[in-house]
């Protein structure tokens, strides 16, 4: 499995955006990259994905590198329902003799704290 | 809609004993998933279940097993438990099998084994 790399922890203020960067240089052509983010005594929540082009929807923003070995969720205005543990994932397939699953292959993630 | 569901919310077992965990999955959602995550760390990926047969497997042993129900509900069963097994469990539902659909977690089900 493709592999990420994330920071262990990082701080923000309420109402500053946040950039949570995750370094993925083994990914694969056809590999997706996933966020999902677990608030505290919740199951994960699905936050954003993307393949090459940056994408934004209601929750956050992915900015995806050209050489597509790293990429950044963008918080854009951070509020102290947003701290959580994010998830950097890159969707593969996984499976042998041609039985494709796309399981999430969670990391440590990044802690994210915000100070009100 | 009803989001994805699981039971029982808090378990407790002994060691050797045997555990059955259920989940609903989401309405229209064909696929199921479990995740057993131990504290401190991310969910660890167990099996997977589409249309009511297991369609891929993580580093788990044979003593979980699961099954799917024709209504896609699900069940993860843990035989000979270990110490180990304590641990968050996770289900999650998506509309279909491939790379690029989202999973909806349930809120899990805390398994403490003494």
């Amino acid at each position: 499995d493709a592999k990420t790399t994330q920071p262990n922890s990082m701080e923000s203020n309420e109402e500053e955006p946040v950039h949570l960067p995750c370094n993925h240089s083994t990914i694969s052509g056809t590999d997706y990259i996933h966020w999902y983010r677990q608030l505290p005594s919740q199951g994960p929540e699905y936050v954003i994905h993307g393949l090459t082009s940056n994408v934004n929807n209601r929750m956050a923003s992915l900015a995806i590198a050209e050489d597509r070995k790293s990429s950044t969720l963008i918080l854009h205005r951070a509020t102290l329902r947003d701290a959580a543990v994010y998830y950097c994932i890159l969707r593969d397939w996984g499976g042998a003799g041609g039985t494709s699953y796309g399981k999430l292959t969670f990391g440590q993630g990044t802690i994210l704290t915000v100070h009100p | 809609e009803t989001g994805v569901t699981q039971s029982p919310t808090h378990l407790i077992k002994t060691r050797g004993q045997q555990v059955t965990l259920r989940c609903s999955s989401q309405s229209g959602h064909n696929t199921v998933s479990w995740y057993q995550q131990a504290l401190g760390q991310g969910p660890q990926f167990i099996f997977q279940y589409y249309r009511e047969e297991e369609n891929g497997r993580g580093n788990f042993p044979p003593r979980f097993s699961g099954l799917q129900f024709p209504n896609y509900s699900s069940e993860l069963n843990v035989n000979a438990l270990e110490l180990d097994d304590s641990a968050l469990y996770l289900c999650a539902s998506s509309l279909n099998r491939d790379q690029y659909n989202e999973q909806f977690f349930g809120p899990g089900t805390r398994l403490t084994v003494l």
